[in-house]
């Protein structure tokens, strides 16, 4: 499957712990977005990169999340001291430079109890 | 401020028919659109793209019109088939802002055999 692949696909977690999602992109992409997903809402666009640069990171929703991309392949999107509130779908999306389609993962669905 | 909205929530064919999704969009700056079908516990499946420098675009059974004079863009789908029932996000992004997508709430096709 040379798609766009996320791990893990779900994650329960409790308040207070610290969660890490994977993604990694269609090989050839040098682009990598990542956006969140709420029940009936459209994705919502939080970070992206080009190759190893994060290019946007103002619209990541708190100083809780950050991502990285260290070498220009996989990403990781962490959410420190997780809240009820950052229950949603984790999707990542990858694409060429510009104005070409985002192809997206399956997602993560993260469950804070 | 910019958005991207759909005008039906809900939308209910009969098999075979044609179906019309609408979205709206508010910053005459976007210039590149795209519809994405997404499945019950899935990601956003890519279906078709424009961009701002055409007015319609034909792909297999689906077409997307664009009307930058209202700032309006629409799905048709032809013969709708039962593989069709899904929820379906229209999306913008400006070349000058990362090609981030603004997505807008969704409307749910519902395809009755």
């Amino acid at each position: 499957d040379t798609g766009v692949s996320q791990d893990p696909r779900h994650k329960i977690t409790k308040r207070g712990q610290n969660v890490t999602f994977r993604c990694d992109p269609i090989s050839e992409h040098n682009r990598l977005y990542w956006y969140r997903q709420t029940l009936g809402q459209g994705p919502e666009f939080l970070t992206y990169f080009q190759n190893e640069a994060q290019l946007e990171k103002s619209r990541l929703l708190s100083d809780r999340f950050s991502a990285e991309r260290p070498k220009g392949s996989f990403s990781t999107l962490e959410i420190q001291r997780t809240e009820q509130g950052d229950s949603a779908m984790y999707l990542c999306a990858s694409s060429f430079p510009g104005p070409y389609e985002q192809y997206f993962g399956p997602g993560t669905r993260l469950t804070v109890t | 401020g910019e958005s991207v909205g759909l005008h039906l929530p809900t939308l209910s064919v009969q098999e075979g028919d044609n179906s019309i999704i609408n979205c709206a969009y508010s910053n005459s700056a976007s210039d590149y659109f795209i519809w994405y079908k997404q499945e019950s516990g899935k990601g956003p499946q890519f279906i078709i793209d424009i961009r701002s420098n055409m007015d319609k675009r034909q792909g297999q059974r689906v077409t997307v019109l664009l009307n930058k004079t209202v700032k309006h863009l629409s799905l048709q789908i032809a013969a709708t088939q039962p593989g069709d029932s899904a929820v379906y996000f229209c999306a913008e992004s400006r070349s000058n802002a990362g090609n981030m997508l603004t997505f807008g709430g969704g409307t749910r096709l519902m395809v009755k055999p």
